[in-house]
């Protein structure tokens, strides 16, 4: 089955700069790539996803990068604020979108990223 | 977009008793539904996928007998932790499927005492 590598396990920035968080995977299959974020005793939060067909999305601050050939895929966030600390998770998913079913998704463990004002 | 609907939030029960969580989805039809388990300053660990009328799927190591799932209906899955122990105790978390992208409950912080 799939497995998911993430790190760092900790990650600790300067309010303004750079955060990036990295991901490896390992079954071939997997086509949908989330990057949630889960503040304590909070559900998590999508804040952004790609697929296998694309190679880059960014949206504002945040962007993530897939390479299918290397199976790994990051999470980039730019001009840090002390709001974005939290822990990260990134998950890996067979997602199967035809006909309406769905496979899991599979987490990496987790980064917690500390942006220091 | 897609809802949702997990209860309790939280719960305290005691050794021995059995406890049910709740996932509704709220405007749309989940013919699947994933339950997964965190334990404190951990990843979101799959337990097992709820398969609308029929018997769920269990992740390995996850005892069947002592985390029930039903899902009876489109809208409506249902996890119950019977003969809850303190090792139990965690963060129980729903994630709606069936095409509408992952969608996940509020999540149910149980504690057994």
């Amino acid at each position: 089955g799939e497995n998911v590598e993430q790190h760092p396990s900790t990650l600790s920035v300067q309010e303004g700069d750079s955060a990036v968080i990295k991901c490896t995977y390992s079954d071939s299959a997997s086509n949908y790539f989330p990057w949630y974020k889960q503040e304590l005793g909070k559900r998590p939060q999508l804040i952004i996803d790609i697929r296998s067909n694309v190679g880059e999305k960014k949206d504002q601050r945040i962007a993530v990068t897939l390479n299918k050939t290397a199976k790994h895929f990051s999470l980039h966030i730019t001009e840090t604020q002390p709001e974005d600390s939290a822990v990260y998770f990134c998950a890996a998913s067979n997602d199967m979108n035809y006909g309406g079913s769905q496979g899991n998704l599979i987490f990496g463990k987790g980064t917690k990223l500390s942006v220091k004002p | 977009g897609a809802v949702v609907s997990q209860h309790p939030s939280w719960v305290i029960c005691k050794s021995g008793t059995s406890v049910k969580i709740e996932c509704r989805s709220l405007d749309f039809q989940a013919t699947t539904m994933f339950w997964y388990r965190q334990f404190p300053k951990q990843s979101l660990m799959l337990m097992a996928t709820s398969n609308e009328g029929s018997k769920a799927t269990y992740e390995q190591g996850v005892e069947k007998d002592k985390f029930l799932i039903n899902h009876a209906s489109l809208t409506l899955s249902t996890l119950t932790v019977t003969s809850a122990h303190p090792e139990d105790s965690s963060f129980y978390i729903c994630s709606g499927g069936g095409g509408f992208g992952y969608t996940f409950g509020s999540g149910t912080r149980l504690t057994v005492v």
